[in-house]
């Protein structure tokens, strides 16, 4: 157990929709990493947010958003959802921004668009 | 952007054999991690590696950083079923950046 928790575990949607994942971090930990990971496309960076802030983007549509919140939790939205956006979502934590250190990640949302 | 490409991209061994992966890019990278994916969980950090030329043991596993920083290997001895995973590496891009590499998936039989 790495202390990142994801909600929730699995997600079915139809195409055009909307959804909301969610990321808690490690305790005391500040920043969050958001991944994508798809049998074709490996583990893709999407963003990153430190203390509230974001830090760092990845290869992001713009069809996808995130959010941390002041407990530094994170939510990561997606819309207009399309086929090719089943995936397995990875949240990850570390104690700062510093890419150096390890990053704890989370069981992931896997998402499945129909 | 930087790639990362691993060799091979799937490795199927019997228990006691020793194997390497690679893990390879055109470009520097401040810093490279190696870690492995359990099905159904998220990666979990194996090593960190931030010089040229460093090498870093961790019981039967063995990494190497390149000593241009732009290659790194990951080598198992004596490989057991418990080390069957999809092992990641992952370079540091700028200052914020992790690109991953595009994974070995690792199958040890008993």
């Amino acid at each position: 157990d790495s202390g990142v928790t994801q909600t929730p575990k699995h997600l079915i949607t139809a195409t055009g929709q909307r959804v909301t994942l969610r990321c808690s971090p490690r305790s005391g930990d500040l920043s969050v990493y958001w991944y994508q990971q798809s049998l074709d496309q490996g583990l893709q960076f999407l963003i990153q947010y430190y203390n509230g802030e974001e830090r760092a983007k990845g290869n992001i549509l713009e069809r996808f958003s995130a959010q941390q919140f002041p407990d530094l939790h994170s939510e990561l939205n997606l819309s207009s959802l399309e086929l090719g956006d089943s995936a397995l979502y990875f949240c990850a934590s570390s104690v700062d921004g510093d890419p150096y250190n390890e990053q704890f990640f989370g069981p992931g949302t896997r998402l499945t668009v129909l | 952007t930087q790639l990362l490409e691993q060799s091979p991209q799937f490795l199927s061994i019997q228990e006691g054999e020793n194997l390497t992966v690679y893990c390879n890019s055109s470009s520097v990278f401040s810093s490279l991690q190696w870690y492995r994916q359990e099905p159904g969980e998220g990666p979990v950090l194996l090593v960190t590696v931030v010089t040229g030329g460093e090498v870093k043991k961790l019981k039967r596993l063995t990494f190497q950083f390149g000593d241009a920083r732009k290659d790194s290997s990951l080598h198992i001895t004596a490989a057991q079923p418990g080390d069957t995973g999809l092992y990641l590496c992952a370079g540091g891009e700028g200052t914020y950046k992790y690109i991953f590499g595009t994974g070995t998936r690792l199958k040890v039989l008993a």
